[in-house]
């Protein structure tokens, strides 16, 4: 019963650097979401897909690509990571027009 | 542009004080909003879904109420573990071109024994 499976849970990155966020559901769900959280600034979405083969920007999607070519994973990437992207990021899947769910989080600092 | 302002940002309640939160927003189309609960660390986890005006859900010592400009949490004899961020996010019509899932900035709410 695993849901929404993120992974790394924390990573420093040097100003720079790039990596990807890995995200993985098991409930076969189509639409999947990358959002970013800042202290006190609620969830911001990056990135989201309604099926494989498909994504669409959300409403800060600046410095990150995504990919979806499998129902069950959906990567984020950091290309050249800077100060600015330090935040925790979730990823949630779901069924069209139905709750979301998140995966526990990613804890990226960018020094 | 959807958006979704929730108030008070902060609310410390003794245990037993019953209160509510509230979730103004504008949506073109609204087409669901919805109620998490966050603790720290942790992702949100689902609490409600609302679909029209006048519509309530409840569980437990949380009613969700939902007319067409807002929305209330109300916290009935609430006990500590109900301390967390309350967030309230809008789902608008995504043919309009409204973007999945617009989040507030959540209530912080304290329940002090």
């Amino acid at each position: 019963n695993a849901g929404v499976t993120q992974t790394p849970k924390f990573r420093i990155l040097k100003i720079g650097q790039s990596m990807t966020l890995q995200c993985t559901q098991d409930m076969n769900h189509n639409y999947m979401y990358w959002y970013r959280q800042d202290p006190g600034m609620g969830l911001k979405l990056i990135y989201y897909s309604v099926g494989a083969g498909i994504t669409d920007k959300g409403e800060v999607p600046n410095g990150y690509n995504v990919s979806r070519s499998t129902t069950e994973d959906f990567p984020l990437r950091l290309e050249l990571a800077a100060p600015s992207q330090t935040s925790v990021y979730f990823c949630a899947s779901s069924y069209p027009k139905e709750k979301l769910f998140f995966g526990s989080g990613t804890q990226l600092s960018v020094l | 542009e959807d958006q979704v302002t929730q108030s008070p940002e902060a609310l410390r309640l003794q245990e037993g004080e019953s209160s509510s939160l509230n979730c103004s927003y504008t949506v073109s189309g609204l087409r669901g909003l919805f109620w998490y609960r966050q603790d720290p660390g942790k992702g949100p986890e689902f609490l409600f879904t609302l679909y029209s005006a006048g519509e309530e859900k409840e569980k437990e010592r949380l009613k969700a109420t939902l007319t067409k400009k807002e929305s209330f949490l109300h916290i009935t004899a609430p006990k500590p573990e109900d301390s967390a961020t309350y967030l309230c996010a809008v789902q608008g019509d995504l043919t309009a071109g409204n973007t999945p899932l617009v989040f507030g900035k959540g209530t912080r709410l304290s329940v002090i024994a």
